[in-house]
């Protein structure tokens, strides 16, 4: 089955590096995706990779694909206080028709 | 410029009495999904629409009913809302079931709370 794990709260402080963790285990997933959700907002879609990518850069994001190890990361640099959200992994497979959630990742900047 | 839109925002209903979230969409998307959110958990797909193909998740209460009477509208009908059924109810759409780059677009939720 599908299942997408994510570990739940991150705290950094303003301008350093963020990391954010996620394990699926669906070896035919074909796009994995992250998403930002602000308080008492939906979710916006932050940025993508498809499963025959290493990486994918946009902007302060850094996306970063293990297939071997079912480990998705996302980087954001330089992070700033409005980056404090709750970031969701989802994963879409070969043979599904719906995006799979993790449970998100709190993300907390300190100024 | 919204282009999912959800309304209410905030919805208090009684215990027990039916209540309904309203979805729309300005994409002409094909597909509109309903996702649970309570507090702390992964979004839950409840059902979704394919054109007017309804697909509901095996998991779903009976609880839980949807109605797509066009392209541009879907609702969300909870016959008899229970303390359990609190949580944020979030609308998507997507062009077509293989998402792509384009994985869906959200609205920004109703958050229902049961009294």
């Amino acid at each position: 089955g599908e299942d997408v794990e994510q570990s739940l709260f991150l705290s950094v402080r303003e301008g350093d590096s963020s990391v954010i963790n996620c394990t699926y285990t669906d070896s035919s997933s074909t796009y994995l995706y992250w998403y930002k959700q602000e308080p008492g907002a939906g979710l916006q879609l932050l940025t993508y990779i498809f499963s025959n990518m290493d990486m994918k850069q946009d902007q302060r994001l850094t996306v970063l694909l293990n297939k071997k190890d079912k480990h998705l990361s996302l980087r954001i640099a330089d992070t700033q206080t409005g980056d404090s959200a709750i970031y969701f992994c989802a994963e879409i497979t070969e043979y599904g028709n719906k995006l799979v959630f993790g449970a998100g990742t709190i993300l907390r900047v300190k100024s | 410029d919204a282009m999912v839109i959800q309304n209410p925002r905030y919805q208090v209903t009684q215990f027990g009495k039916p209540v309904t979230l309203s979805c729309s969409q300005t994409l002409n998307h094909n597909v509109m999904y309903w996702y649970q959110q309570k507090s702390s958990q992964a979004p839950k797909l409840l059902f979704h629409y394919y054109d007017k193909d309804f697909n509901n998740e095996a998991d779903t209460p009976d609880n839980f009913q949807s109605r797509r009477p066009n392209t541009s509208f879907c609702f969300l009908d909870i016959r008899s809302p229970g303390l359990g059924d609190a949580a944020m109810y979030l609308c998507a759409t997507s062009r077509d079931s293989g998402v792509g780059s384009y994985g869906y677009t959200f609205g920004s939720g109703t958050r229902l709370t049961v009294v």
